[in-house]
C-alpha cells in the first residue's frame, strides 16, 4: 500500500487567514494527483486533478501546486471564509493509472 | 441530475447475513469505484472496474465481491458481514476507463452497521 500523507491533521483559522496544507506522495511511478473537498455529511467533491510537474491550478480563491520529482503537492486558501471549513482530501495515483490512494486528510475549521 | 445513486444510505445487520449496496450512475461512465471510509485510515479503495465485465481489486478487497454488468450499476456485495466490516462506503465514478486522470464522482454514502 502506498504512503500518502497530509498535514496537518486539523487547522484552525481565522475569517479572513490564508492557509496552506501538504500532500506528500511516492515521488515515482506518478501518475496524477487528486484534491477533493469534503464537507460533513455531504459527499467528497473534485477541487483538482493535475498530471504534470510545475502544475498550478485555480478556482476561485483556492489554488494548488505539484512537485513530481519530490513528491509533494501544496493546497492554499487565500482569505478563509467560514464556508472552506471541510476536509481537504488529496489522492495519488500511480502509473498504472487506475488506483487512487488517498491522503487521511487535513480538517479545516474557520472561525466567524 | 448527473448523480452516483447508492442505496441503502444506512444499513444495521447482523453478522453473516448477506447484503448488497448498490450503486448507479446516469453520466455513462467507464470507471466506477468503491472505498469505504474508517476514522484515522481515509478513504480505502475495495474494487474498481474500468468497463463492463472487468473489475479489478484495490486496497482492501478482502470480504467484498463486485460485478459489471452493465455500465450503470456496480453493486457491491457482502456475502458474509462481519462487525469489522462496520464503516461508510462511497461508491464513486469517472468519465474515461483510467479513472486517474479525471475527477471522482462521490455517490451520498452508505453507512453500514454489522453487530
Amino acid at each position: 500500500i502506498l504512503n500518502v500523507e497530509q498535514s496537518p491533521q486539523s487547522l484552525h483559522v481565522q475569517e479572513g487567514d490564508s492557509t496552506n496544507f501538504t500532500c506528500s506522495f511516492p515521488s515515482s511511478n506518478f501518475y496524477a494527483l487528486h484534491w477533493y473537498r469534503w464537507e460533513t455529511a455531504k459527499s467528497p467533491e473534485a477541487l483538482f486533478v493535475m498530471t504534470l510537474n510545475g502544475d498550478e491550478k485555480k478556482k476561485g480563491r483556492i489554488s494548488a501546486t505539484l512537485n513530481t520529482k519530490e513528491g509533494y503537492s501544496y493546497l492554499y486558501i487565500k482569505g478563509s471564509q467560514p464556508e472552506d471549513s471541510a476536509t481537504y482530501l488529496c489522492a495519488f495515483v500511480n502509473n498504472a493509472g487506475n488506483m487512487l490512494t488517498f491522503g487521511g486528510g487535513t480538517r479545516l475549521m474557520v472561525k466567524p | 441530475e448527473a448523480q452516483v445513486t447508492q442505496n441503502p444510505r444506512y444499513l444495521i445487520t447482523v453478522t453473516g447475513k448477506k447484503l448488497t449496496v448498490t450503486c448507479s450512475q446516469n453520466m455513462n461512465h467507464e470507471y466506477m469505484s468503491w472505498y469505504r471510509q474508517d476514522p484515522g485510515l481515509g478513504l480505502r479503495q475495495i474494487y474498481y472496474s474500468m468497463n463492463v465485465e472487468v473489475t479489478d481489486k484495490g486496497d482492501v478487497p478482502e470480504g467484498y465481491k463486485v460485478s459489471r454488468k452493465e455500465k450503470r450499476n456496480f453493486p457491491l456485495i457482502l456475502e458474509s458481514p462481519s462487525p469489522n466490516q462496520t464503516s461508510l462506503y462511497f461508491c464513486a465514478s469517472s468519465p474515461t476507463p483510467s479513472g486517474g486522470n479525471q475527477p471522482q464522482h462521490f455517490g451520498d454514502g452508505t453507512r453500514l452497521s454489522i453487530l
